[in-house]
């Protein structure tokens, strides 16, 4: 059983469309991060979100962390073929990093 | 910077054999990871390191892997004798200790495939 458990697993859409991907834990985290991890390459760092009810943006990823820190959300607007990729979210607490099993989106062009 | 270096990029090798893997971090960093990464169990902690020191190692599957960080440039993961079910790909991590949650910096991974 995944600490964190991300939704959906597989999403595949077509350029220009909006998304939203979730990131859920029945744990309490200080803080979250995202990343995104390109084939044959590592992740990479997205954001970190610290504070219950934060937004952060970045360009048209918009990551929103849960009010009780517990849960995630990613949403990217018109998604374009350079999105692609696994998006991975990971739970920090007392020096204890978890990872999700991550999402893995396909943006056709 | 160069980032984090792996080495060897792919391993090929047969079941009962002896894989060591190799980690060079960012200078500077104080902290180093070792995950493996499968489909089915996503992205795992095995070891990590806080200035060349283990901290917490209970992600370690079981005995035959171990792992080492003899200086601040430098780390092993050493899987033997190697299993099948020991295929994935392993990536090493690093991050620099400023207080509070730090950005992990990962290298490209090592494939291992044990036939």
């Amino acid at each position: 059983t995944q600490l964190l458990e991300q939704s959906p697993q597989f999403l595949s859409i077509q350029e220009g469309e909006n998304l939203t991907v979730y990131c859920n834990s029945s744990s309490v985290f200080s803080s979250l991060q995202w990343y995104r991890q390109e084939p044959g390459e590592g992740p990479v760092l997205l954001v970190t979100v610290v504070t219950g009810g934060e937004v952060k943006k970045l360009k048209r990823l918009t990551f929103q962390f849960g009010d009780a820190r517990k849960d995630s959300s990613l949403h990217i607007t018109a998604a374009q073929p350079g999105d692609t990729g696994l998006y991975l979210c990971a739970g920090y607490n007392n020096n204890d990093m978890r990872f999700g099993a991550g999402t893995r989106l396909t943006v056709k062009p | 910077d160069a980032g984090v270096i792996q080495s060897p990029r792919h391993e090929v090798t047969e079941m009962g054999q002896e894989v060591t893997l190799r980690c060079k971090p960012i200078s500077g960093h104080d902290y180093l990871f070792w995950y493996r990464q499968t489909m089915m169990r996503g992205l795992e902690l095995l070891i990590y390191f806080n200035n060349n020191v283990p901290i917490d190692d209970s992600g370690m599957p079981e005995d035959r892997f171990s792992a080492k960080m003899p200086n601040a440039s430098f780390s092993t993961l050493k899987i033997q004798p190697s299993e099948p079910r020991d295929s994935a790909v392993y990536f090493c991590a690093s991050s620099r200790s400023g207080g509070g949650v730090e950005t992990q910096y990962f290298g490209p991974g090592t494939r291992l495939l044990v036939l």
